[in-house]
C-alpha cells in the first residue's frame, strides 16, 4: 500500500490559520477513525498532536484541531505561532495489521 | 515520567545483522503495545513493526517481513528489534514508540524515544 498523500509544504503568517490535508483511500483513512497527527521539529522525535481524527492529547494547545471527510483527514492550526514551524505527519490504520504514514508537510511560519 | 531510550544502532555491512534495544521506564511496560518507526535521512516516517503488551502478537511492514524480528522482555521493561539481511534502504533513524493500549497498537503513538541511527553500508 502507498503512503498517504500530504502537500509537501504549507505556510502562514503569525496569527493566521493553516490547514494540512492527508488523503488516503476507502481502505485506510476512509475506513477507520484511527487517524493521528505528529509534529516533528528538526533533529527531534515526533510528538503526538491528534489522535482518533480529532482528539487532542493533554498538553496540546486547542489551536490544533483535526477533522475527516471521506478519504481525507485534515489538521488545522489556528493562531499560528513561530514554534508551530515544523514537519507534520499524518498516519492511519489501513487494516490487515498495517499502518500508513503520510509523506509529511513542512509548515513554515512566515 | 514516561521514558523510552533506544540503543544498539551503528554501522553494518549489507547482509549483516544488528539488534536494537528500547529500555522503557515510568509506566507499566507490559500494559502497552510498542512499535518501531523508522525515518530514512531526509525522508518521512515509516512504521516497521509492532508487538502487543503481552507479546502474544507481532506485526511487520512488508518491507521488513521475514528479515526483522520484534520481541519484548516484560521482566526487563525492554523491547528488541533483531534486524537480519540488512540492505542499504534500511538505513534510517529507528524510533521506539509506545501505543496507549495493550492490543490496539495502531491507535496512535503517545511517547517516542530519541531514535537510534542504523547505517547499512560497505
Amino acid at each position: 500500500q502507498s503512503a498517504l498523500t500530504q502537500p509537501p509544504s504549507a505556510s502562514g503568517s503569525p496569527g493566521q490559520s493553516v490547514t494540512i490535508s492527508c488523503t488516503g483511500t476507502s481502505s485506510d483513512v476512509g475506513a477507520y477513525n484511527y487517524v493521528s497527527w505528529y509534529q516533528q521539529h528538526p533533529g527531534k522525535a515526533p510528538k503526538l498532536m491528534m489522535y482518533e481524527v480529532s482528539k487532542r492529547p493533554s498538553g496540546v494547545p486547542d489551536r490544533f484541531s483535526g477533522s475527516k471527510s471521506g478519504n481525507t483527514a485534515s489538521l488545522t492550526v489556528s493562531g499560528l505561532q513561530a514554534e508551530d514551524e515544523a514537519d507534520y505527519y499524518c498516519s492511519s490504520y489501513a487494516g490487515s495489521n498495517n499502518l500508513l504514514f503520510g509523506g509529511g508537510t513542512k509548515l513554515t511560519v512566515v | 515520567e514516561v521514558q523510552v531510550l533506544e540503543s544498539g544502532g551503528g554501522l553494518v555491512q549489507p547482509g549483516g545483522s544488528l539488534r536494537l534495544s528500547c529500555a522503557a521506564s515510568g509506566f507499566t511496560f507490559s500494559s502497552y503495545a510498542m512499535s518501531w518507526v523508522r525515518q530514512a535521512p531526509g525522508k518521512g516516517l515509516e512504521w516497521v513493526s509492532a508487538i502487543s503488551g503481552s507479546a502474544s502478537s507481532t506485526n511487520y511492514a512488508d518491507s521488513v517481513k521475514g528479515r526483522f524480528t520484534l520481541s519484548r522482555d516484560n521482566s526487563k521493561n525492554t523491547l528488541y528489534l533483531q534486524m537480519n539481511s540488512l540492505r542499504a534502504d534500511d538505513t534510517a533513524v529507528y524510533f521506539c514508540a509506545r501505543a496507549p493500549y495493550s492490543n490496539s497498537w495502531y491507535h496512535s503513538f503517545d511517547y517516542w524515544g530519541q531514535g537510534a541511527l542504523v547505517t547499512v553500508s560497505s
